[in-house]
């Protein structure tokens, strides 16, 4: 089975500041990698997904993240947070002959001005 | 606008009483699901349904139930059994029933409270 963790309960940067939040996932074969963003009280958003094919995936809100199979990790990254970036943000992890999505914990970013 | 919603967005419920979650999509998606969210713990999986009238239990089943009569719809009801149903309810749809590789769209959720 699948797992997934993100390090990082709180992260705190300035805005302007570039942005790059972790994710590690546990699974044998090729994962499905997802990123989604919450604001609070909020339904999740959907950022991005990395299924094959080119490592570095483009997602919303000028977010991307790279996947790296020898570390085990999807990074999130922005090279210039905004205020409204504030938000809680899930990484998730599938697997083709999986029977759910398993999502990390949560990591919340705030922004200072 | 297809999407998801989920009323009421809060609802507050005595202890003892059963209350219901409503979740409508009208996306066209074969697979709804329930999740709770607690500060600090992600997402649980409460139950999933892949099909009309078939239902999975996910992680967290227990004090649950839920139906689907009906592909747009996926009610879930919290029932007193349930020992701690304070928390955010998501109710999610994905296109297909690819559980393990479909991307999943969420709605607004709904806050139950017990009092």
């Amino acid at each position: 089975a699948q797992s997934v963790t993100q390090p990082d309960i709180h992260i705190t940067v300035s805005e302007g500041a570039s942005l790059e939040l972790r994710c590690n996932y546990s699974y044998g074969a090729t994962p499905y990698l997802f990123w989604y963003v919450q604001s609070p009280g909020q339904g999740l958003q959907l950022l991005l997904k990395y299924f094959s094919g080119d490592t570095l995936v483009q997602g919303i809100k000028g977010f991307e993240a790279e996947f790296k199979r020898s570390q085990s990790s999807f990074n999130l990254r922005k090279p210039s947070v905004h205020w409204s970036d504030a938000a809680e943000y899930f990484c998730a992890v599938g697997a083709q002959l999986g029977n759910k999505l398993v999502f990390g914990a949560g990591t919340i970013l705030r922004v200072k001005s | 606008d297809g999407g998801i919603t989920q009323s009421p967005k809060y609802l507050f419920r005595k202890e003892g009483q059963n209350v219901t979650l409503s979740c409508e999509q009208n996306l066209n998606h074969d697979a709804m699901y329930w999740y709770r969210q607690d500060p600090g713990q992600g997402l649980r999986l409460i139950y999933y349904s892949q099909i009309v009238n078939d239902f999975q239990k996910g992680d967290i089943a227990e004090g649950y139930s839920v139906s689907r009569e009906k592909k747009e719809s996926f009610p879930l009801t919290v029932t007193s059994a349930q020992k701690n149903p304070t928390a955010f309810y998501l109710c999610a749809s994905s296109p297909t029933g690819l559980l393990g590789t479909d991307t999943q769209y969420f709605g607004p959720g709904t806050r139950l409270t017990v009092l």
